[in-house]
């Protein structure tokens, strides 16, 4: 079966310091990976995809299949930034279901 | 810009009763999804739908059912609601192509009591 394994529940960063989110799947075949992002009293909404290989607000992440890894990488957080951090996995044969992992909260401190 | 509507923000029920969450998107989406956010266990999928009609159980189903009657709602019914039902409960629509993002509501927040 299909899982993302989110291991941190709670980041606390400070401003101006690097932050990385950790997401591990398991999935044999080809995923589709994607970060959601959900402040505080906003609806969930999409960060980045994979496929985009795009930077987002600053955000960037590398799909790893050698390691089945999908970190979220900021190198200098901002105030903003703090929010409930969703990765998500798709599979190639799920009628376009995600997969989500636990969630991380990020809280970036002044 | 994507429009996924819930019908109310806020719920509060009583054990028993049969609830109704409607979930309405504006964008001709084939996909729509009704998912669970609990804290610690992140968003769970209850039911999903790839067309009018048509419906699929996700990973927790139980307890609960689902209607489309037309393409742009979706509706969650909680058959007799009981008290582990109280979550916050999340729609959400896409196309139905690769690396198509879901689009989603605000949210309900659903307490049984």
């Amino acid at each position: 079966a299909q899982r993302v394994t989110q291991p941190e529940k709670l980041l606390s960063v400070f401003k101006g310091a690097p932050v990385e989110l950790k997401c591990n799947y398991s999935y044999s075949g080809s995923p589709e990976l994607f970060w959601y992002v959900q402040y505080s009293r906003q609806r969930l909404q999409l960060l980045l995809r994979h496929i985009s290989r795009e930077s987002i607000k600053g955000f960037t992440a590398d799909l790893n299949k050698g390691e089945t890894s999908f970190h979220l990488k900021k190198p200098f957080a901002q105030e903003e930034d703090s929010a409930m951090y969703y990765c998500a996995l798709r599979t190639t044969d799920s009628w376009g279901k995600l997969q989500f992992g636990a969630g991380t909260q990020v809280v970036v401190t002044p | 810009d994507v429009k996924v509507t819930q019908s109310s923000r806020y719920l509060v029920k009583r054990t028993g009763e049969k609830v109704f969450l409607e979930c309405v998107q504006d964008m001709d989406h084939e996909n729509m999804f009704w998912y669970r956010q609990d804290p610690g266990l992140g968003l769970r999928l209850i039911y999903f739908s790839y067309d009018v009609k048509m419906k699929e159980k996700g990973d927790i189903p139980e307890g609960y059912s689902v209607s489309r009657e037309k393409k742009e709602r979706f509706s969650l019914i909680l058959e007799s609601a009981s008290t582990n039902q109280t979550s916050m409960y999340l729609c959400a629509s896409s196309f139905p192509g690769s690396n198509q993002p879901q689009h989603f509501g605000d949210g309900t927040r659903l307490s049984i009591l």
